[in-house]
């Protein structure tokens, strides 16, 4: 079964940071993954999809990429502000239907 | 605007009182889906439904049923709260139409059981 980890499970920064999150799974056999933001005690807002034949998206200061052959995501914030701080998760959707999370990275961003 | 709705956002109920909790979504997707959130265990997958009238377990569906007789609307059903089902639940749902398509989830519901 597929398994999902993510390190580091929480991370400090000052503001102006760049930084990466990242995401590694066992099964290459993925669809495509999500990545998420999840304020305390909100739902999950969707950043970034990357399908199986993609390397990477980008959106704003936000970049994701995926290697099938190591396993493994990472969700690269640049220029890191406040507002960033959050809970970052990674799922991978396998059979075409349920996400498979990981337990995600709790971002605080200090100013 | 494209969204999935769920009601009530917060719950607090005792044990044995059965309840629903609704979700809706308006973007005439076929696949919807029940999780639940728990800490240090993460987002697990309580339920399915890939069209109407078709539901499945997912990994946690002890305790729980679902129905899926309209399209755009997936309830979930506690017929005896328990309180280890004290939790913070979302629904999702994608379209069918690709296997590439990304998956939108409702605002979360937080049910606590006494």
């Amino acid at each position: 079964k597929q398994e999902v980890t993510q390190i580091p499970a929480a991370l400090s920064v000052p503001e102006g940071e760049n930084l990466v999150l990242n995401c590694s799974f066992t099964d290459s056999a993925i669809y495509n993954l999500q990545w998420f933001r999840q304020d305390p005690g909100k739902g999950l807002t969707s950043l970034l999809l990357i399908q199986s034949s993609q390397r990477e998206q980008t959106s704003g200061r936000l970049n994701a990429s995926l290697d099938k052959s190591s396993g493994r995501s990472t969700l690269y914030i640049a220029a890191s502000q406040p507002g960033d701080s959050a809970t970052y998760l990674c799922a991978f959707n396998q059979a075409g239907t349920a996400l498979i999370f990981g337990k995600g990275t709790t971002l605080s961003v200090s100013s | 605007e494209a969204q999935v709705t769920q009601n009530p956002r917060y719950l607090i109920t005792v044990t044995g009182k059965k309840l629903t909790v609704t979700c809706s979504q308006n973007m005439n997707h076929e696949y919807m889906s029940w999780y639940r959130q728990d800490p240090g265990l993460g987002l697990r997958q309580i339920y399915y439904s890939m069209n109407v009238e078709v539901t499945d377990k997912g990994d946690v569906p002890e305790g729980y049923k679902v129905s899926r007789k309209e399209k755009r609307n997936f309830p979930l059903i506690l017929e005896s709260p328990s309180p280890n089902q004290t939790s913070l639940y979302f629904c999702a749902s994608r379209s069918l139409a690709g296997r590439y398509n990304e998956q939108f989830f409702g605002p979360g519901t937080r049910l606590t059981v006494l």
